[in-house]
């Protein structure tokens, strides 16, 4: 009963594919969020939803295209995939983006590759 | 968000107390302060978080100085499995944006035997 799931695991492409990664979390959360965590390390939020509503879209390319088809998943969709896509990609879900208990809770992260 | 300053690493003995120093001098009164931590391979976890108050759950203490400009995080009795990159982060809790947050470098904890 893992609360906040992504698949698939590992991602291995060739330049200029698209590909989607999925999301989903079983805590009943309201928010959810993609984040994306590079070869060093540094972990930057991409993406925010509330209720199936964009409320976070930081400065990422318009390749990268959330879907939330329900509060429970969200989606990366990427489009013509770059060598510096490559990254773990983690998705992660909260209680309320307006509450002041504000605990994230996030998945395994996906390892995207591209060749 | 406010930045935060953290050492890049720390090592701990495995039964001791683990204290994670954070800078936060940039603070604003409604950011909360928020600790998480990522152990290899895995998705960040969450510690604990606080305002202006010391909090104390299962798993840490939080201590926020009084002008909050900086904070400690105390593991009371670290464990080799509590090895990992431990984050430091500022963000604002009551915002229409209180989830928008950027993991800084982070301190490695390494607790060894």
């Amino acid at each position: 009963d893992t609360a906040v799931s992504q698949t698939p695991k590992y991602l291995v492409t060739q330049m200029g594919n698209d590909k989607s990664i999925k999301c989903e979390q079983n805590l009943g959360h309201d928010t959810m969020y993609w984040y994306k965590q590079d070869s060093k390390k540094f972990l930057k939020i991409m993406f925010s939803y509330n209720n199936k509503e964009l409320i976070i879209n930081e400065t990422v390319p318009n390749r990268f295209s959330p879907k939330s088809p329900d509060k429970a998943h969200l989606n990366l969709h990427i489009n013509s995939l770059e060598l510096g896509d490559s990254a773990v990609y983690f998705c992660a879900s909260s209680q309320d983006p307006v509450s002041s208990y504000n605990e994230q809770f996030f998945g395994p992260g996906t390892r995207l590759t591209v060749l | 968000d406010a930045k935060t300053t953290q050492p890049t690493s720390m090592d701990c003995a495995e039964g001791r107390a683990a204290n994670l120093p954070c800078n936060h001098s940039t603070i604003s009164g409604n950011e909360y302060v928020y600790w998480y931590r990522q152990i290899h391979s895995q998705g960040p976890q969450y510690i604990i978080h606080g305002l202006k108050n010391n909090e104390t759950n299962e798993m840490a203490s939080l201590i926020i100085t009084e002008d909050r400009k900086s904070s400690t995080l105390i593991l009371p009795h670290a464990t080799l499995r509590d090895t990992a990159v431990y984050y430091c982060i500022v963000r604002v809790g009551i915002n229409t944006n209180a989830g928008k947050s950027t993991f800084g470098d982070g301190t490695t904890l390494t607790v060894k035997p």
